[in-house]
């Protein structure tokens, strides 16, 4: 079993819908927790940290469920500009160790 | 005034040879990292270091070896270079965990360094 699991899609959706991507991961002594973006051909960048309390940036919004070791990412109201991979990610051994999930394709059409 | 910069961009180079990647950060972070991303575009975590120290060795071959000369820099040589060695190679550097917000741990990548090893 990985230790960060996503579902890869793709996610086709049209431009203004509400998709939401999910994450499992494995090790419980998991300390943080985010999701980056990754265009094609281009290096990964943060989107935003996962908080127990839940947290929201705009038309995104992730969750945290540490008892079932779960993380959510939905974005609502999808713009073009959206498409791209979102990776989850988990650390720990005090932040050192970075685990990527594989990733989970999104494309938004017009 | 790039973040977090690597050379070269691309590397295309024969199996067998050795060749060397740099990695040089400006934020004043004190860990640094290498990943591999291949051609399933997974990442994969290889090195971290804290402060010029190893901390994290991902059971990698030995063929890799990173060097860091200061907390600034993070370089990775590898020798005799296999086929399966070519992907995407990213560095990163991030401040330590502790406190909240963005900082608590970002992670912030070089552009990457595409090897193709024929």
């Amino acid at each position: 079993r990985k230790e960060v699991e996503q579902d890869p899609g793709p996610f086709n959706v049209p431009e203004g819908a509400t998709v939401a991507f999910n994450c499992t991961y494995s090790n419980s002594a998991s300390q943080s927790f985010f999701w980056y973006r990754q265009d094609c051909r281009k290096e990964p960048k943060l989107l935003m940290s996962v908080y127990s309390s839940g947290n929201e940036d705009g038309r995104f919004t992730a969750q945290l469920n540490r008892a079932s070791q779960y993380i959510s990412l939905l974005i609502r109201d999808s713009k073009l500009s959206d498409s791209a991979t979102y990776l989850c990610v988990v650390k720990y051994t005090g932040g050192f160790k970075t685990i990527f999930g594989a990733g989970t394709r999104l494309f938004v059409k017009a | 005034d790039t973040a977090v910069s690597q050379t070269p961009k691309y590397l295309v180079t024969q199996m067998g040879n050795d060749k060397s990647i740099k990695c040089e950060q400006n934020l004043g972070h004190d860990t640094m990292y290498w990943y591999k991303q291949d051609s399933k575009k997974f990442l994969k975590i290889m090195f971290s270091y804290n402060n010029k120290e190893l901390i994290i060795n991902e059971t990698v071959p030995n063929r890799f070896s990173p060097k860091s000369p200061d907390k600034a820099h993070l370089n990775l040589h590898i020798n005799s270079l296999e086929l399966g060695d070519s992907a995407v190679y990213f560095c990163a550097s991030s401040l330590p965990m502790g406190g909240q917000g963005r900082e608590n741990g970002e992670q912030f990548f070089g552009p990457g360094t595409r090897l193709t090893v024929l």
